[in-house]
């Protein structure tokens, strides 16, 4: 089967980097996508890697390695609103496999 | 636009009874995902709808789970009978054709508490 680890908990300052990582014991997959999600809330689209390496996007960047099973979310220059859970997910097909999500909490 | 919509944003029921789970994705978007989310694990795909038809039904857990999605628009989940195991975040995500790596547009999600 397919599975994801993730920290299951992060906590950071405002203002700094935080790396996510997302380790997988799987293949075949089309592609790693991060999802981020507040409280109670629908969790939104952040990013997707297809090919190894880093994407950019803003303040958030996504890498990818699949010779080390791994990639991970980079979100610089914290805030406070950045507190919420993050999910990666791999792309089988059409559907999505999701580790269990990172619950990250930003202080001031 | 619209986002996708779901309703009702809780219900709470007791084991045996009957709930019915309604997702109204994006207008326009042929691709419709249920998805549930038992207490603190992961999200877990259950089933794929294009249009009207059922692409991928693997992840529902039993019969008791019954999805349709008639006219290929909304869609309902109904757990006939309810389980004390059933309980979680229920979340439907919608696709188009267009978009990047098959982002998928999710709801806010029903949270079902069966007691």
């Amino acid at each position: 089967g397919q599975s994801l680890e993730q920290p299951s908990e992060v906590t950071a300052v405002e203002g700094a980097i935080v790396q996510i990582n997302c380790t997988y014991q799987t293949s075949g997959f089309y592609g790693l996508s991060w999802y981020q999600q507040h409280d109670g809330g629908a969790p939104t689209f952040l990013s997707y890697n297809a090919l190894d390496g880093l994407e950019e996007t803003g303040r958030f960047s996504s890498f990818l390695s699949r010779s080390d099973s791994y990639g991970y979310l980079l979100l610089q220059e914290l805030q406070m609103k950045d507190s919420a859970s993050y999910f990666c997910a791999v792309l089988y097909g059409n559907k999505l496999v999701f580790g269990a999500g990172t619950i990250l909490r930003v202080k001031s | 636009e619209a986002g996708v919509t779901q309703f009702p944003s809780h219900s709470v029921i007791e084991k045996g009874q009957t709930v019915t789970l309604r997702c109204d994705p994006i207008s326009g978007h042929d691709n419709l995902y249920w998805y549930r989310r038992v207490m603190g694990k992961e999200i877990k795909f259950l089933l794929h709808f294009v249009k009207e038809s059922k692409q991928d039904e693997s992840g529902m857990p039993n019969n008791r789970f019954l999805a349709e999605r008639t006219g290929g628009t909304y869609s309902t989940l109904k757990v006939q009978p309810a389980e004390l195991e059933d309980s979680g975040v229920y979340f439907c995500a919608s696709r188009g054709l267009a978009g990047v790596g098959n982002e998928q547009f999710f709801g806010p999600g029903t949270r079902l508490t069966v007691l």
